[in-house]
């Protein structure tokens, strides 16, 4: 597609339950971030992927949180456990290579994961 | 760790006004600086990108300028519209690579 694509839009799960969110980002992105905004915040950071491999993992909250990328192309961000407090909007961006100057990050329409 | 500031938190204007908010950056390291306009319920949206001192960057009523020996941008939005309505993000952009988002600026543009 033209654009970066998340699935689902809406997730509500149960305290507990793993949950999987997927971005596809724009065809030729080599480059691929996660951030979640929760109630209130500003846009938190999560991970960044170039290629396939995350030289960022810096952002990620806890060790219930992972997050995967194949063929350089589709993401998948896994919340094991979850908690209410990862009740969020999870953001995904893609871009071209970060090391050319001035390169933007395209953004997804989000999930929003609720956990009850 | 990175710190991006934007200031003010939230604004209320008139229509019709016109206004502008800061965004602060480390001066050190510095590859680029990001405007984004982020509405509810919407994605957000890249506004401009800057990469050079002195930098002024121009489309439509939204404007901004870049100051990396200080470390600040201004965005200025002339003659305000309710549809400007948004929260606008700064990004700051450093040779590590690392996209750092500012906190935004809430602007509500009151008919």
């Amino acid at each position: 597609g033209a654009g970066v694509s998340q699935s689902p839009s809406n997730k509500v799960t149960e305290k507990g339950k793993d949950v999987e969110l997927r971005c596809d980002p724009i065809s030729g992105h080599t480059a691929l971030y996660w951030y979640r905004q929760s109630l209130g915040q500003g846009l938190e950071f999560l991970i960044y992927f170039q290629g396939n491999s995350a030289p960022d993992k810096s952002g990620l909250p806890s060790d219930r949180f992972s997050a995967e990328r194949t063929g350089g192309s589709v993401s998948t961000l896994t919340i094991q456990r979850t908690q209410q407090e990862d009740s969020a909007v999870y953001l995904c961006a893609s871009s071209l290579e970060p090391g050319l100057a001035g390169v933007t990050q395209y953004f997804g329409p989000g999930t929003r994961l609720t956990v009850l | 760790i990175l710190n991006v500031e934007q200031s003010p938190q939230s604004l209320h204007v008139q229509e019709g006004d016109s206004t502008n908010f800061t965004c602060s950056f480390p001066s050190s390291n510095f590859y680029a600086l990001h405007w984004y306009r982020w509405e509810t319920a919407k994605s957000p949206e890249a506004l401009f990108v800057m990469t050079l001192n002195g930098d002024e960057k121009k489309k439509g009523r939204i404007s901004a300028t870049l100051n990396t020996k200080e470390g600040y941008s201004y965005l200025y939005i002339k003659g305000s519209q309710p549809e400007d309505s948004a929260t606008y993000l700064c990004a700051f952009h450093n040779y590590g690579q690392n996209f750092v988002f500012g906190p935004g600026t809430r602007l509500s543009v009151l008919p």
